[in-house]
């Protein structure tokens, strides 16, 4: 069984530009949550999709969005990217509520 | 609100010997808790968790951590640590009818030899 998959792995961005990460959960789980870790923050939480529904959403400014599809495949985007927004992106899934989470192996972005 | 604390960042150990990494969660509701691995530039990886039953949970690899609601705990060990035990911890908590994880700030484990 294929665990969750992030793409890219590592992404170079600069100032100013958007970027799109994307995230495939393990089949069969319709859970999947977005978190960012950053060496001075940790882990936070970002948000929380369930059938294509925005469940529940952190802390975190308008540039930060997400969605999910039918097929439970789950897109972040970050608008006007900042330097402080360098960080590991990290995506899970859960197969259901208040289950165990899954977690891929990130996307290293770095915002230069 | 929830929150967890770990309040060791970092635990150097010696090959062979007992480890405790500690963890404090607070909440107003009952909780699920876990306990995450995290090797350099990878994701995370479950450990243990605590959804209910048992308050003694154990993971495949020698660790354990118990519930202990009355000192809202969830405290990890392991009699002997290997090298390969070299890593950051963290302690999560999520709450009923969420999958959000509240996460510690996480404990470096160092093994050495």
């Amino acid at each position: 069984k294929a665990g969750v998959t992030q793409t890219p792995r590592y992404l170079i961005k600069t100032r100013g530009q958007q970027v799109t990460l994307s995230c495939s959960p393990i089949s069969g789980h319709r859970s999947v949550s977005w978190y960012q870790q950053t060496p001075g923050q940790g882990l936070q939480f970002l948000f929380e999709y369930f059938s294509e529904t925005q469940r529940n959403k952190g802390n975190f400014p308008g540039r930060f969005s997400g969605r999910q599809f039918s097929n439970s495949r789950s897109e972040m985007n970050v608008s006007t990217l900042e330097l402080g927004d360098s960080a590991l992106y990290l995506c899970a899934s859960t197969r259901d509520r208040n289950t165990e989470a899954f977690f891929g192996q990130g996307t290293r972005l770095t915002v230069v | 609100a929830q929150s967890v604390t770990q309040l060791d960042s970092q635990v150097p150990v010696f090959e062979e010997a007992p480890v405790e990494l500690r963890c404090n969660y607070s909440s107003s509701v009952s909780v699920y808790l876990f306990w995450y691995v995290q090797y350099p530039n990878q994701g995370l990886q479950l450990l243990l968790k605590y959804l209910s039953g048992s308050t003694l949970v154990e993971s495949i690899n020698g660790f354990e951590a118990e519930f202990n609601k009355s000192q809202t705990s969830f405290h990890l060990r392991k009699p002997s640590v290997h090298i390969s035990d070299t890593a950051e911890y963290f302690c999560a908590v999520s709450r009923e009818n969420t999958d959000k994880l509240i996460f510690g700030t996480g404990t470096r484990l160092q093994v050495f030899p």
